[in-house]
């Protein structure tokens, strides 16, 4: 199974602050990753999909990144309401469609 | 617009079975894969299983596998998830969730959960 290690577990910054989250895969799965924001109880919402496309609607200051393995989450511009824990999954080959553990955004 | 509501969820004794239902609409129910996707309370997301467009194709996560089974009815636009023997560890929010393609790609529509509870 492919295991992903999302990083840090959880992070507080500042409004307006660039905030990066990590996500590594055990191995190469391509661009097979997609980010997800999920508000406290709230379903979860797509933001990005095979690494790099942004979901319909989603704010610019979100972008992804990728390298096979190791794909990353920007945030350029922390807002109020990027309050959310953040969750990577891939989409190489299944079962499972893994889910990173998360990594819960804060604002300092 | 999109709509995915989920129902069916309750409290369960180890070792009972339940049945959840997902009603779609807004979508061409029958171009898409669905899945379902756990949470357990105050736990991160799990997959649970998926089904292809036309039923044909089915997945499990390890933990449920050989208890669960999904399906699909195109005519209904619904999802079902049977559950049976359940474990105390099957506590969780269940969601009933689109894919963005036909077969498995990213989750780009959820709906907002049943809850199952399994205790005695």
């Amino acid at each position: 199974d492919i295991q992903l290690t999302q990083s840090p577990s959880s992070l507080s910054a500042s409004v307006g602050d660039r905030v990066t989250i990590t996500c590594r895969a055990s191995q190469d799965i391509s661009d097979c990753l997609n980010w997800y924001q999920q508000k406290p109880g709230k379903a979860p919402r797509l933001l990005i999909y095979d690494a790099s496309k942004m979901q319909t609607g989603v704010p610019s200051r979100f972008s992804g990144t990728d390298s096979g393995t190791h794909f990353t989450l920007t945030i350029s511009s922390l807002q109020p309401e990027d309050v959310a824990t953040y969750y990577c999954q891939h989409c190489h080959n299944l079962p499972p469609l893994t889910f990173g553990g998360g990594t819960k955004v804060e604002i300092k | 617009e999109v709509q995915l509501v989920e129902s069916g969820g309750i409290v369960v004794q180890p070792g009972g079975s339940l049945t959840l239902s997902c009603a779609a609409s807004g979508f061409t129910f029958s171009d898409y894969a669905m899945h379902w996707v756990r949470q357990a309370p105050g736990k991160g997301l799990e997959w649970v299983s998926l089904i292809n467009w036309g039923g044909a194709m089915t997945y499990y996560a390890d933990s449920v596998k050989g208890r669960f089974t999904i399906s699909r009815d195109n005519s209904k636009d619904s999802l079902s998830l049977q559950m049976d023997n359940l474990r105390s560890e099957d506590t969780a929010l269940y969601y009933c969730v689109k894919d963005m393609r036909g077969t498995w790609s990213a989750f780009d529509f959820w709906g907002q959960g049943t809850l199952v509870t399994v205790s005695s």
